[in-house]
């Protein structure tokens, strides 16, 4: 079975530029979590969707973060305008009700933005 | 909201040594879900073990076993007879009954030596 799949694997772009970073779900999970992860700050939970709704967004960081998930098979998640500060590796994870279903998380996708 | 506090950072073993991990954890809820997660080099997490609150029996998989326990709000790691290729960071994770926010510790960074 294909696992969560993200992409880009690897973003460079300069700072002011607009950054989408996809994902695709593991089928049949009906929970879906982004995670940033930085060296100062660990694995931080940005956002997460239940059956497409986003349930909890409490953990982006700004206005210039947004998350969309318009099916059960595809989630964006967009920075705009970027920073430097946004550098990070951010994961996207899926699961089945997510409370107590381990997450299954995808490689990740490493930003850097200079 | 949940708290998971790994203290070690680094820790060097020799191959064949067992290396444990600890993990000390903070919840109000009474029902919650705790995990370890393994990163290799290569960036990716993988779901290791998962335990339940209300589940108390210490189990061993392999060459993995966990030590869970409630009054001390502890849930041990430890890998028996380390090989090279458990060389990696583990992360402990909590999440609550009523939320599917993951909490992820810092990580402790295992280096097994040849």
């Amino acid at each position: 079975d294909a696992g969560v799949i993200q992409s880009p694997r690897h973003e460079v772009t300069e700072m002011g530029q607009e950054v989408t970073l996809r994902c695709k779900p593991i089928s049949g999970h009906n929970s879906l979590f982004w995670y940033r992860q930085t060296m100062m700050r660990g694995l931080e939970l940005l956002i997460y969707f239940n059956n497409n709704v986003p349930i909890d967004d409490s953990g982006m960081p700004e206005d210039r973060f947004s998350a969309k998930m318009p099916n059960a098979s595809f989630s964006t998640l967009k920075i705009q305008p970027s920073e430097p500060r946004d550098s990070a590796v951010y994961f996207c994870a899926s699961s089945f009700n997510g409370r107590d279903s381990p997450l299954h998380f995808g490689n990740g996708t490493r930003l850097t933005v200079t | 909201a949940q708290k998971v506090t790994q203290a070690q950072t680094e820790i060097s073993v020799v191959e064949k040594e067992d290396v444990t991990l600890d993990c000390v954890y903070e919840t109000r809820d009474t029902t919650y879900y705790l995990f370890w997660y393994k990163q290799p080099p290569s960036g990716e997490l993988v779901f290791l073990i998962r335990r339940n609150s209300f589940d108390e029996q210490n189990e061993i998989s392999g060459r993995y076993s966990w030590n869970f326990q409630k009054s001390t709000s502890s849930f041990n790691f430890t890998i028996t007879a380390s090989q090279v290729v458990d060389s990696a960071v583990y992360f402990c994770a909590l999440s609550g009954y009523g939320n599917n926010r993951l909490a992820f510790g810092k990580g402790n960074q295992v280096v097994v030596i040849p």
